[in-house]
């Protein structure tokens, strides 16, 4: 079945570094692909979004390419803060049923130090 | 626009017992999913509705069940709790975009429950 892998965290990063985090996956179909961060104790927000192959989804400063043929969707951002500070979570939309029901990675803690 | 809402926030259970828990979509969402979140599992989708009707349903047991009203709201319920269940359970209302056949649903989460079973 359809599933997603991110890179392991946490990740631990200074202010201001440059930030990648890995999303890979594996679909049958045309899946729309997401980023959602998630702050403490509190839901999922969307980050981004790319609904097709070499789409490039960006919302404040972080950029991710759909490459369908590396089957990747890598987060970016080229200069992080402290309020970057979260769980991010890659996922993907069921692409064989088209439907509300999203694949979700791992998740991946990004800590970001003054 | 309000967001989703997800009530209530917190709750506290035992074992054996039933929990209901409400979701308020976007107004003008039709379609509501519900997730689970624990640490070991991960974010798990348990099903969607959609006009009133379950659409997909992940794999869960089938003391997990939910319902759709016709103003978009939605409950689950889950039955003989067990321990395992202690979870967050996230609901998300979709936006749908694009050309009928090729939609993308972006979905807009609420603050989750946060569901204890002692």
């Amino acid at each position: 079945g359809d599933s997603v892998t991110q890179m392991e965290g946490p990740v631990t990063l200074s202010e201001e570094a440059f930030l990648t985090i890995n999303c890979t996956y594996t679909a049958t179909g045309y899946p729309s692909l997401f980023w959602y961060v998630q702050y403490p104790g509190e839901g999922l927000q969307l980050l981004l979004k790319a609904t097709k192959a070499d789409d490039k989804g960006s919302n404040k400063g972080f950029e991710a390419t759909y490459r369908k043929e590396t089957t990747s969707f890598h987060l970016e951002k080229g200069s992080v803060q402290v309020s970057d500070s979260a769980v991010y979570f890659c996922a993907l939309s069921d692409g064989s049923s088209n439907t509300g029901k999203l694949i979700f990675g791992q998740g991946t803690t990004l800590q970001v130090k003054p | 626009k309000a967001g989703v809402t997800q009530t209530p926030r917190y709750l506290i259970k035992t074992r054996g017992q039933q929990v209901t828990l409400s979701c308020s979509p976007i107004s003008g969402h039709r379609s509501v999913s519900w997730y689970q979140q624990t640490p070991g599992q991960g974010l798990q989708f348990l099903f969607e509705y959609f006009s009133e009707t379950q659409r997909n349903k992940g794999n869960f047991p089938g003391r997990f069940s939910g319902r759709q009203f016709s103003n978009s709201r939605s409950e689950m319920n889950v039955s003989t709790l067990e321990l395992g269940d202690s979870a967050l359970y996230l609901c998300a209302s979709s936006l749908v975009i694009g050309l009928a056949g090729r939609e993308t649903y972006e979905q807009y989460f609420g603050p989750g429950t946060r569901l204890t079973v002692t």
